[in-house]
């Protein structure tokens, strides 16, 4: 079975600075996708930014941008120049790319803005 | 607008009193799942299906109950709730050629 981890469970970050969050997997799969997800105060889950297994280019959307090491199985999301909204919690998820569609999640990271 | 919605939004009812938590996706996918969100645990899926007429159990099925009658609905159901089944519910959907999983609101639940 597939298990990720999350080993910060709270993180903070003066606002306009720079923050890397931790998340590493484990899987015995070869083709299978990663995501961050936001869930603000609101709840609601938010996709972030995702990462196809077989794509060596690391993704990035605007300030959001991940380290993917496949080989080590790391998957660490950073968020540049951090604004007040960025206040959430962030979970790091693991899709197989066969079978059952679910999502395994690691245990989150509660990430504070400092004005 | 695409959407998951979930109802109700917040619920609180006592030991062994069924219930049923809504789900409905306006965007024609075939797979649903169900998320039960604890703290320190991240979320852990409880059901899923992936089409009409096919369910089968995630990671923490005890307890809970779906049915997929129809594209659209997934309803989540609680024949006799305990108080370990306090928590926060989500619901999701994809589409068969979609990255992104769409969450409903989320559901929170507490049961005395």
């Amino acid at each position: 079975a597939q298990t990720v981890t999350q080993s910060q469970p709270e993180m903070s970050v003066q606002e306009a600075e720079t923050v890397t969050l931790s998340c590493t997997y484990d899987t015995s799969e070869s083709d299978y996708y990663l995501f961050w997800y936001k869930q603000p105060p609101s709840r609601q889950m938010i996709l972030v930014i995702r990462q196809e297994a077989y794509k060596q280019q690391n993704a990035t959307e605007n300030r959001f941008s991940v380290n993917f090491q496949k080989a080590a199985k790391s998957f660490s999301l950073k968020i540049s120049d951090s604004q007040l909204g960025d206040a959430a919690m962030y979970f790091c998820a693991y899709r197989s790319n066969f079978g059952n569609e679910k999502l395994t999640f690691g245990t989150g990271t509660r990430l504070t803005i400092i004005p | 607008e695409a959407q998951v919605t979930q109802n109700p939004r917040y619920l609180i009812t006592v030991t062994g009193k069924k219930l049923t938590v809504t789900c409905s996706q306006n965007m024609n996918h075939e797979y649903m799942s169900w998320y039960r969100q604890d703290p320190g645990l991240g979320l852990r899926q409880i059901y899923y299906s992936m089409n009409v007429e096919v369910t089968d159990k995630g990671d923490v099925p005890e307890g809970y109950k779906v049915s997929r009658k129809e594209k659209r609905n997934f309803p989540l159901i609680l024949e006799s709730p305990s108080p370990n089944q306090t928590s926060l519910y989500f619901c999701a959907s994809l589409g068969q050629w979609d990255y992104e999983q769409f969450f409903g609101p989320g559901t929170r639940l507490t049961v005395l």
